[in-house]
């Protein structure tokens, strides 16, 4: 089982901030994972990375950029916060098929 | 069209009873599959994986697969009011690598 690591576990911030969404996870997978879901709403992969420096866009369209620097870091940024930003965003990592899902973030853009 | 169907439910049992999730999927040469529990609020949480055709067992959990149906289940027994939650089935269609969730079925039980 992965150890996966999201900071914030909430955030408010008024718009046209800029955002940056962390998650870490020390199990070495490298595979990793963006899905957003909003409240009783089904869950769409946004971002994902095989491993460093990959980076992928999702199936749903998303304004935030990711990045893959190093194995255990994924962060997710949005560069100009809207209201349409707010959700719940999930950070996955795998080994081999198998997904574990961090505790979240849940971002309200006012 | 890659898509995992789920009844959204919500599915009603009562404590100690079998809750039955039913989840189709469209693409017959998928061969990865998944359970997760999601608490309102919380992250999904992985129950279960099953690859091969049959029953596959773990505690009180049990996942059934029929490929030929396109077709994976999940038995829940001794359902107990804790098990109250939002069950996603998600699948790795063939030749993907990404995993696709259904919609998810509410479960409540009422003891």
């Amino acid at each position: 089982e992965a150890d996966i690591y999201q900071t914030p576990r909430y955030l408010v911030i008024g718009t046209g901030k800029k955002i940056t969404l962390e998650c870490s996870q020390t199990m070495g997978h490298d595979k990793m994972y963006w899905y957003q879901q909003d409240p009783g709403m089904e869950l769409h992969l946004i971002h994902y990375s095989y491993g460093v420096n990959s980076t992928e866009k999702g199936d749903l369209s998303s304004e935030s950029t990711v990045s893959r620097i190093r194995t255990e870091h994924f962060p997710l940024t949005l560069e100009s916060a809207r209201p349409s930003h707010t959700s719940q965003y999930l950070c996955a990592s795998s080994i081999q098929e198998t997904q574990y899902f961090g505790p979240g973030t849940r971002l309200l853009v006012l | 069209q890659k898509e995992v169907e789920q009844n959204s439910g919500p599915l009603s049992v009562p404590e100690g009873a079998i809750a039955s999730l039913n989840c189709t999927y469209s693409d017959r040469g998928s061969q990865s599959f998944f359970w997760y529990r999601q608490y309102s609020g919380k992250s999904p949480e992985l129950i279960m994986s099953i690859y091969s055709n049959g029953d596959k067992e773990d505690g009180r959990f049990t996942a059934q697969l029929n490929k030929a149906s396109q077709y994976v289940s999940l038995l829940i027994r001794d359902s107990q009011p804790s098990d109250s939650a939002t069950y996603l089935c998600a699948v790795i269609f063939y030749n993907t690598d990404k995993l696709i969730f259904g919609t998810g079925t509410r479960l409540q039980v009422f003891p």
